[in-house]
């Protein structure tokens, strides 16, 4: 079967550092990708990654380990309005996403 | 302002009543798609549309219906709803031709099957 897993829940503290991991079973790869969800909020996209390496963008950064089965996405000089759940999300072979259940981040101050 | 619109917002429903989501687009994304999201579950694709005239099934499409009549629409149909399809719905559209396959995602309907 297809899975992605990534820890439910996380604490950091505001101005820290924190990497969020991912790992993927899934019939082929064509991508993945990081979604930002503040709560009772939709989706938004935050990076994709198709080839091996790290992508920085401002404060995140997210990279990818295709051989491992392996990304994380990292969040630099935290912020309190960083508090929100972080889903990762695989492209299969069909280009069908394949949805982990999320990383709920909270931030103290 | 331009992007995805949902209705209802949340919406509590008896068993057994039918119920239609509604959805619409105005950034001539050719695909769309709808989700739910339950706790602790990751997103589940219930149906698809990669154009205009076109369904498909997603993991999860029992008890639910789609059409696309046009580009900027998708209804989603629950014919009898039941309890286990109390959840966030989110419906979601994508430019195929942005090789990413970013998706741009509704605000959520809520709907509570009593």
């Amino acid at each position: 079967g297809q899975n992605i897993d990534q820890p439910t829940e996380m604490t950091a503290t505001e101005g820290a550092i924190v990497q969020i991991n991912c790992t993927y079973q899934t019939s082929g790869f064509n991508g993945l990708f990081w979604y930002q969800q503040h709560a009772g909020e939709a989706p938004t996209f935050l990076s994709y990654n198709v080839l091996d390496g790290l992508e920085e963008k401002g404060r995140f950064s997210s990279f990818l380990s295709r051989s491992k089965g392996y990304s994380y996405l990292l969040l630099k000089e935290l912020q309190m309005k960083d508090s929100a759940s972080y889903l990762c999300a695989v492209s299969d072979s069909n280009y069908q996403l394949i949805w982990g259940a999320g990383t709920k981040l909270i931030i103290k101050p | 302002i331009a992007g995805i619109t949902q209705a209802p917002t949340s919406q509590i429903l008896a068993a057994g009543r039918r119920m239609t989501l509604r959805c619409t687009q105005d950034m001539r994304h050719n695909a769309m798609y709808w989700y739910r999201q339950d706790l602790g579950l990751g997103l589940r694709l219930i149906h698809y549309s990669n154009t205009a005239g076109t369904t498909g099934k997603g993991e999860v499409p029992d008890g639910y219906s789609v059409s696309r009549a046009n580009t900027d629409d998708f209804p989603l149909t629950l014919a009898s709803a039941v309890p286990s399809q109390t959840s966030v719905y989110f419906c979601a559209s994508s430019d195929p031709t942005d090789n990413t396959g970013e998706l741009f995602f509704g605000e959520g309907s809520r709907l509570t099957v009593l």
